[in-house]
């Protein structure tokens, strides 16, 4: 149980381009889905909370311009990294918890890679 | 401020042996703590955690010690197998939300 898969694994695109990532809660209701970046070889590091039925919230530093959270249901939480530039490139994971966290974990979707050229 | 780090960027085991992978978190407030496996190309995956009032937590295999009076968080796998090559994560949450942040992650390497 606790399946959290996200779409595409993998995406290349021209510069300039909006790229949409999906989040999906397969088997549970997530009223609170979180994205991460990580860069080759760093840890993760958080870029929003997105929150069912209301605003994301961005950590510092992170434009929320640049970086489009829609969670319109209990199960699905987009990202939308608009006019993407090759330094947005990264590899963009989300989490989700089935129940309240602290007393289950975050479960991770396996992440999509995203160049732009 | 807050911060979780590792002591061991990148450890080598021997097959069969046992490996030890720590973590220290600088935060007292944090109550819940988790370790996590990231194989190459995919997201973390769950392994075990550990609420603050436990000092240690048995799972399969893995083992997780906490020493809240140091700060210290430890995983242990037990007989590593060549399937444990990953790189491990802890990460600590205050419960105060859902926000987790993680440590900066260590490769465990093993020798055949």
């Amino acid at each position: 149980g606790a399946v959290v898969s996200q779409h595409p694994s993998r995406v290349i695109c021209k510069s300039g381009t909006s790229v949409k990532i999906e989040c999906r809660s397969l088997d549970f209701q997530a009223t609170t889905m979180f994205w991460y970046r990580q860069f080759p070889k760093k840890s993760l590091m958080l870029m929003a909370t997105s929150n069912e039925g209301s605003k994301a919230t961005y950590e510092q530093g992170v434009e929320k311009d640049k970086f489009l959270i829609n969670h319109a249901s209990l199960t699905l939480s987009t990202l939308t990294v608009t006019s993407a530039h090759p330094e947005d490139s990264s590899f963009y994971i989300c989490s989700a918890s089935p129940g309240q966290f602290g007393n289950q974990p975050q479960h991770f979707g396996d992440g999509t890679r995203l160049s732009i050229l | 401020g807050e911060s979780v780090g590792l002591h061991l960027p990148t450890l080598s085991v021997q097959e069969g042996d046992n490996s030890i992978i720590n973590c220290a978190y600088s935060n007292s407030a944090s109550d819940y703590f988790i370790w996590y496996k990231q194989e190459s190309g995919k997201g973390p995956q769950f392994i075990i955690d550990i609420r603050s009032n436990m000092d240690k937590r048995q799972g399969q295999r893995v083992t997780v010690l906490l020493n809240k009076t140091v700060k210290h968080l430890s995983l242990q796998i037990a007989a590593t197998q060549p399937g444990d090559s990953a790189v491990y994560f802890c990460a600590e949450n205050m419960n105060r939300d859902d926000k987790i942040i993680f440590g900066k992650g260590t490769r465990l390497h093993i020798l055949p």
